[in-house]
């Protein structure tokens, strides 16, 4: 157990819809990571917050939206999905952000399935 | 571009044996970290070992081991004594500032099946 939690752990909603993926980090942990991983485009990094800004944006598209909240939990947000969403999101937490170093850690996932 | 290139899709090893998987690296910096992760079927990642680019020393992690070659720009894993319950797939990943700040950037990763 990493310490990571995310919910839920399955999704299944249907094209055009807006789910929302939560996770709270480890405990200590300012840094949140979100990734999706998916069969043809493998693991990618989708968008980092640290202690509740913003700190880097990856191959996030712009129906896909993120924040973290004063108790370092965090939401990410899939408005008008299509088929193409479905996935394994990813969330990851490490307690700084900002170094090359710091070692980050994965939630379970969230499977999320558009139909 | 940052690259991890892991030519091996998939790796067959009996049990109580030695594997070693490979992994390469491409940046121009020289501040970088590189992990390990392991990913079997019920889909978590599990963070298995780090090394960094000014460590002198190959990580050890238990049955882990890295065999960093920094000249060459490679860090494959070591898997001593296999066994049954790591089969599973295993991504490298490199940590270093760029576009993505500090984000991890994966392999393809590496599928590894171990027989009785």
């Amino acid at each position: 157990d990493s310490g990571v939690t995310q919910t839920p752990k399955h999704l299944i909603t249907a094209t055009g819809q807006r789910v929302t993926l939560r996770c709270s980090p480890r405990s200590g942990d300012l840094s949140v990571y979100w990734y999706q991983q998916s069969l043809d485009q493998g693991l990618q990094f989708l968008i980092h917050y640290y202690n509740g800004e913003e700190r880097a944006k990856g191959n996030i598209l712009e129906r896909f939206s993120a924040q973290q909240f004063p108790d370092l939990h965090s939401e990410l947000n899939l408005s008008s999905l299509e088929l193409g969403d479905s996935a394994l999101y990813f969330c990851a937490s490490s307690e700084l952000g900002s170094m090359s170093t710091d070692t980050q850690y994965f939630g379970p996932g969230t499977r999320l399935t558009v139909l | 571009a940052q690259k991890i290139t892991q030519t091996q899709p998939g790796m067959f090893v009996q049990e109580k044996e030695a594997v070693t998987l490979d992994c390469t690296y491409d940046t121009s910096d020289q501040s970088y970290g590189l992990f390990w992760y392991k990913q079997p079927s019920s889909g978590e990642m599990i963070f298995l070992i780090y090394q960094g680019s000014y460590d002198e020393q190959n990580a050890t992690e238990g049955r882990y081991s890295l065999n960093f070659q920094k000249a060459r720009k490679s860090t494959n894993l070591v898997i001593s004594a296999s066994q049954l319950g790591d089969s599973a797939m295993y991504f490298c990943a490199m940590r270093v500032f760029s576009n993505s700040g500090y984000a991890l950037n994966f392999g393809k990763g590496t599928s590894l099946l171990v027989t009785p």
